[in-house]
């Protein structure tokens, strides 16, 4: 079946340290890809996302990278801000022309001042 | 508003009670979506509509779930005789376009909050 989102469940990094946070698909077919900010009691938000015909994407402060071979993403935080503190999950867009999202499971992130 | 607005934020119901949920889209958008949120999960798509049509509904979960957009604006999802496994975050979301989508096009609500008890 489709799935998105294999995880560590929690990471907890020091503030103003640099945090990756990974994600595995299992959908070879899916052609884009968006990372989604979730703080507690709010709907998720955007982050960055990428097409399949790239590998590297940078937004501000945020950088997210492709793997199509292992069929794998993640999603770099520099210099990780208490603000930063949420979970994130990765989502694929088996088709854009669909207004199916199948998310991951997600990554709670913990930054310690 | 200028977001999506859910209603009721918190609904506690009884199993066997009926529920509807409320979606007020962002003003002209045409594209609305209902995901299914369990707790410590990430959200799982169950419709979509571009204007009043419902173009998809196969993560409906069952036909105790149905959902409407009759004017094309606000919607409704109304769960019939609720259970236990119904209890999750409702999250509605709108889109300007309609397809393709991407990402930064659409705008998800803070959701409804259902408890079954």
């Amino acid at each position: 079946g489709e799935s998105v989102g294999l995880h560590l469940p929690t990471l907890s990094v020091q503030e103003g340290d640099n945090s990756i946070i990974n994600c595995a698909y299992s959908n070879s077919a899916s052609d884009y890809f968006i990372w989604y900010k979730q703080e507690s009691g709010k709907g998720p938000q955007f982050i960055i996302d990428i097409r399949s015909n790239m590998d590297k994407r940078q937004g501000q402060r945020v950088t997210v990278l492709l793997n199509k071979t292992v069929k794998h993403l993640s999603l770099q935080i520099a210099a990780t801000q208490p603000g930063d503190s949420a979970v994130y999950f990765c989502a694929e867009f088996p088709s854009s022309n669909t207004g199916k999202l199948i998310f991951g499971q997600g990554t709670t992130l913990q930054v310690k001042p | 508003g200028a977001g999506v607005s859910q209603s009721p934020r918190y609904k506690v119901a009884k199993r066997g009670q009926d529920v509807a949920l409320r979606c007020d889209p962002i003003s002209g958008h045409v594209s609305l979506f209902w995901y299914q949120q369990a707790l410590g999960q990430g959200p799982e798509f169950l419709t979509y509509f571009q204007n009043e049509a419902q173009l998809d509904k196969s993560g409906l979960p069952s036909d105790r779930f149905f959902a409407e957009r009759p004017e094309g604006s606000v919607s409704t999802l109304k769960i019939q005789r609720t259970q236990q496994e119904d209890s999750a975050v409702y999250l509605c979301a709108s889109s300007l376009p309609s397809r393709p989508f991407s990402g930064n096009t659409i705008y998800f609500g803070e959701g409804s909050w259902l408890t079954v008890v």
